[in-house]
């Protein structure tokens, strides 16, 4: 049972144009959302996260939307680059016993073209 | 302040036989967890820690053994490695924000 799903495997997007990347949860538990980017060969590094109390959380050209009626939060990268090139996972947390655990979508490869 | 390691990066493995993996981390995180990624599949966790001492199972932790001895290592254990367990592997720390920092990877074969 897929928690966490990201149904776009990949995009491709211009540079200088906007990379949207969605993601949708089946889990009302899920109080904390993350966006990872991962490039081959590497671990993946965290990009932004934002909690359920809110609506949208920037930094910087990222921005993530939640809808939480919708159970959907969307990656906004804008301008798009070529180094934004890479796979990027959604995750989703809540506390249960004495632990927090992440769940992950299957990703989204982002490919930015000049 | 190099954050998470892991050693090895690679390893290939007859099945049958045993290893540990390694992981490091100088932030003085008490959580730390392992997980496992296959091709068209997100993260799965196999093992986590919530500070020295503990451990607890993940959503994919048969074949595997964890322990925690130190707070900064956490150690990931295949005692007869089966083919199905060729993948790459994670591990993680996690700050006081709910924020998890992954090391590099191992990429693990087993034959």
């Amino acid at each position: 049972d897929q928690q966490v799903k990201q149904n776009s495997p990949s995009l491709s997007v211009q540079e200088g144009r906007i990379s949207i990347l969605n993601c949708d949860y089946t889990n009302s538990m899920f109080d904390y959302f993350l966006w990872y980017k991962k490039y081959p060969a590497e671990g993946p590094t965290f990009l932004i996260s934002i909690s359920s109390i809110k609506d949208k959380n920037e930094d910087g050209r990222f921005t993530v939307f939640l809808n939480k009626s919708a159970k959907h939060l969307s990656l906004h990268i804008v301008p798009s680059q070529p180094g934004d090139s890479a796979v990027y996972f959604c995750a989703a947390s809540y506390v249960t016993g004495t632990a927090s655990k992440l769940t992950f979508g299957t990703g989204t490869r982002l490919q930015v073209t000049l | 302040n190099a954050g998470v390691t892991q050693t090895p990066k690679f390893r290939v493995l007859k099945t049958g036989q045993s290893m540990t993996l390694l992981c490091a981390q100088d932030m003085n995180h008490e959580y730390m967890y392992w997980y496992r990624q296959d091709p068209g599949m997100g993260l799965r966790l196999i093992h986590y820690s919530v500070g020295e001492g503990t451990t607890a199972k993940g959503e994919v932790p048969d074949g595997y053994n964890v322990s925690r001895l130190k707070k900064q290592n956490f150690l990931l254990g295949l005692e007869s490695a089966a083919p199905s367990q060729t993948s790459v592997y994670f591990c993680a720390s996690r700050d006081n924000t709910d924020t998890q920092y992954f090391g590099p990877g191992t990429r693990l074969t087993v034959l």
